[in-house]
């Protein structure tokens, strides 16, 4: 069964800085990983889906890196800003094994 | 405008008495799937369907019913809803494989 561990589970930045986020996974025989936001209470806002053939993916100031090999991803996010506060979930594959989440807090 | 639609969004119900909620995709998407959120427990599957008349267990079903008769709808029944499935419910919807899920608003259920 795969398991997804996201790292850490909480962050505190001062707006301006960079936020790097962290996804492993167990089994390296993915279809795909998805990084995902969700705001309080609300839906879940995908970011940005990176295949297995693919080593990264780029949106704007969000970058994902992606390491089979390792089970590993990880999520960029360039000069925060307070409205990048959110919990952000990876999830793995079509059935999506979801990570609990790292939720960030963007200081102004 | 593509999305996927949830009712009720908010559901306050009894011990025992039958529910469902509905989900609903108008992007012709193959693949359906729910999803249950709970604090310290994260995002589990419950059901997932991969299309019409085909659907199959997730992490945690029991509990709980789906069918897919048709391509858009995807409803999730409680039969006997116990206190415990008390929940933050999401269905989600992709065109299957490796493909971007589009995930709906959520439904918040609470079972007295």
């Amino acid at each position: 069964k795969q398991e997804v561990t996201q790292i850490p589970a909480a962050l505190s930045v001062p707006e301006g800085e960079n936020l790097v986020l962290n996804c492993s996974f167990t089994d390296s025989a993915i279809y795909n990983l998805q990084w995902f936001r969700q705001d309080p209470g609300k839906g879940l806002t995908s970011l940005l889906l990176i295949q297995s053939s693919q080593r990264e993916q780029t949106s704007g100031r969000l970058n994902a890196s992606l390491d089979k090999s390792s089970g590993r991803s990880t999520l960029y996010i360039a000069a925060s800003q307070p409205g990048d506060s959110a919990t952000y979930l990876c999830a793995v594959n079509y059935k999506l094994s979801f990570g609990a989440g790292t939720t960030v807090t963007v200081r102004a | 405008e593509a999305q996927v639609t949830q009712n009720p969004r908010y559901l306050i119900t009894v011990t025992g008495k039958k529910l469902t909620v509905t989900c609903s995709q108008n992007m012709n998407h193959e693949y359906m799937s729910w999803y249950r959120q709970d604090p310290g427990l994260g995002l589990r599957q419950i059901y997932y369907s991969m299309n019409v008349e085909v659907t199959d267990k997730g992490d945690v079903p029991e509990g709980y019913k789906v069918s897919r008769k048709e391509k858009r709808n995807f409803p999730l029944i409680l039969e006997s809803p116990s206190p415990n499935q008390t929940s933050l419910y999401f269905c989600a919807s992709s065109q299957g494989g490796p493909d971007t899920q589009y995930f709906g608003p959520g439904t918040r259920l609470t079972v007295l």
